[in-house]
């Protein structure tokens, strides 16, 4: 099961909107889950169940999708946002994860 | 708070074993299932392993199955990862994670990690 990110990288100015996209190879019903991650730290967990924000993420974070098209969108861009996103499946054995989408300051 | 430490990592030659070990606290350990997640150098995010709450289910990523072994020990609130026959392309920083809920039967999320143990297979 292949996840696949576009764009690779995204560069965006701070108060702009933005949409990450992520695709799966077959469907993985709403079992996905994003995640960022700055340089030299862990992931972060954001979203869970395709839509669903986790514990203290802000509201401007929100996910979509089904199956096997998923979008992460970010409605007005903070500094702290810049960073590399990641999409990850659970529905299935192994787990996998997309190849990561960067988030620059154009 | 809930915490996780990796340790274990290190400078390790081509068909080595080691260990790594990943000790929790701040939360109910023996009733989650855990993670090893890994990210080699310059790279994104490979899953590794997952192990039940109560160590009776077991998965592997296909780059790793048949050589890696994930288990826990619920009496010291930890979990390892032996890895055996390592090759170059093992090299990375291994993240140890929680699972979301509690009591899961499968797994499910990685909401807590820790900071990650550097393990180089090098000749």
């Amino acid at each position: 099961l292949v996840m696949t990110q576009s764009p690779d990288t995204l560069s965006v100015s701070p108060g702009e909107r933005v949409t990450l996209s992520c695709r799966a190879s077959e469907s993985v019903s709403n079992n996905l889950a994003w995640y960022q991650q700055k340089p030299g730290q862990a992931p972060r967990l954001l979203i869970y169940d395709t839509s669903t924000r986790a514990t203290g993420v802000p509201a401007r974070f929100s996910g979509s999708g089904s199956r096997t098209d998923f979008t992460l969108a970010i409605s007005s861009l903070q500094s702290e946002d810049f960073a590399v996103y990641y999409c990850q499946q659970y529905n299935d054995w192994p787990y996998s994860f997309g190849q990561g989408t960067t988030l620059d300051i154009k | 708070q809930v915490q996780l430490v990796e340790s274990g990592g290190g400078v390790v030659q081509p068909g080595g074993s080691p260990r790594l070990s990943c000790e929790a606290s701040g939360f109910s350990f023996s009733d989650h299932g855990m993670h090893w997640v890994r990210q080699a150098p310059g790279k994104g995010l490979e899953w590794v392993s997952f192990i039940r709450y109560d160590g009776k289910s077991k998965s592997y990523a296909e780059s790793v199955r048949g050589r890696f072994t994930i288990s826990r020990d619920n009496s010291k609130n930890t979990v390892y990862l032996q890895m055996n026959s390592l090759r170059v392309e093992d090299t990375a920083v291994y993240y140890c994670a929680k699972d979301l809920f509690p009591g899961y039967m499968y797994g499910y999320v990685c909401d807590t990690w820790g900071q990650g143990t550097r393990v180089s297979v090098s000749p």
